[in-house]
Order: structure tokens, then sequence, then C-alpha cells
């Protein structure tokens, strides 16, 4: 099955800056890998993703980046604020969506946002 | 808000016993799963459902066991062969195949 491997499990950034996030899959069929946030006791909310077909996609301060040849993906946040201060969860999943087997997950990493 | 609802929030269970958490979507969404959450594991998925009647095993199906009697519902239940349940159980449910996953708001179970 899929293994996904993200890190770092902890980032500590100064306010404004950016911070980045990677993640790496095993399986080559993958096609999508979206990322969720999560907030302390809340549930997952995604905020981006992207297909095999392309290779970065951003919204605003967020960006992903997708390499298939190397099999590992990224996200990028720019500007950062203490809002960003979450849980950030990468997955892959090879049905192009949770629709089919549902997505595997990395262990998270832990963004903090110093003032 | 979201249209996925979780119950309880809180659950405490005794030795040796059976409970069940509840996932019921107003969504119309045909496919639906139940994760388990562990500090620092990440999620990992127990059991998923893409049609009515029908279920299959995730990764960590063991102790566990679902029903998809209804589209809306998708109830979780943990035994007493789960030797280690504690945990944050959180239900997912998606359109279909291609389209993207949606969670309610978590279940925090423990052990007495």
């Amino acid at each position: 099955g899929e293994n996904v491997e993200q890190h770092p499990s902890t980032l500590s950034v100064q306010e404004g800056d950016s911070a980045v996030i990677k993640c790496t899959y095993s399986d080559s069929a993958s096609n999508y890998f979206p990322w969720y946030k999560q907030e302390l006791g809340k549930r997952p909310q995604l905020i981006i993703d992207i297909r095999s077909n392309v290779g970065e996609k951003k919204d605003q301060r967020i960006a992903v980046t997708l390499n298939k040849t190397a099999k590992h993906f990224s996200l990028h946040i720019t500007e950062t604020q203490p809002e960003d201060s979450a849980v950030y969860f990468c997955a892959a999943s090879m049905g192009s969506g949770g629709g089919a087997d549902g997505l595997t997950f990395g262990k998270g990493t832990h963004l903090i946002i110093q003032p | 808000d979201g249209g996925i609802t979780q119950s309880p929030k809180y659950l405490f269970r005794k030795e040796g016993q059976n409970v069940t958490l509840s996932c019921e979507q107003n969504l119309n969404h045909d496919a639906m799963y139940w994760y388990r959450q562990d500090p620092g594991q990440g999620l990992r998925l127990i059991y998923y459902s893409q049609i009515v009647n029908d279920f299959q095993k995730g990764d960590i199906a063991e102790g566990y066991s679902v029903s998809r009697e209804k589209k809306e519902s998708f109830p979780l239940t943990v035994t007493s062969a789960q030797k280690n349940p504690t945990a944050f159980y959180l239900c997912a449910s998606c359109l279909g195949y291609g389209e993207k996953l949606f969670f309610g708001s978590g279940t925090q179970l423990s052990v007495l």
C-alpha cells in the first residue's frame, strides 16, 4: 500500500517568514495530493490540493509543488501569520480524491508561528 | 457546520464494553470513512464505504465494526477486542470518485 512520509514533525518560524513542509510518497500510481490544516481539538480542513497533471498550484499565501519523478510534494506558506499556527497533514491517494479507498496521511507537522 | 455530524463529542468506555460512535451526513455523499487519530501518528483508516450495504476494511480494522444501512449514516462500533481504543475518531465523506474529502468534528474516546 501507499506510504507517506512528512517532515519536519515540528516547525517554528518567525511571523512574516516563510514555512515549507515536505512529503514523500511511495506509490507512483498516486495522483491526488491534498493538504489539511487542523487546529487543536478541531476537524482537519482542506486548504489546498494538487493533482498529478500539474506541477504547482497557488492560493494567496499558500502554494503546493509536486515532483512526480522524485515522488515528493511540498507546502509553502509565505508571510506567515499567528493564525497559521496548527498541525498540517499531507496525504496521497490513487483515486484522484477521497472517493476510492481513502487517503493515506503523513504524520503531521506542528507549525508554530513565533511573534 | 460542514454537513457531517459526529456524536458524542466525548465518550468513555469501560473494560469489556462495546461502544458505538455515530456519524451522519446530509451532503448526499456516496462514500464515507472512519479514521483514527493518535498523537504523532497522523490519521489512519479504519473502515470505508463507497455505497450503501457495502464496506471495506482499512489499515487498522481489527477490533472495530461498521454498518452502512443508510446513505446518510455510517456508525462505528469499537468492540472489546480493541485493546487500546483511546484516540480521536474522525468520520469523513465525499461525493464520490475524484471528489474532495470532508471531515466531521470528531469523537474523543477514552477508557475508564
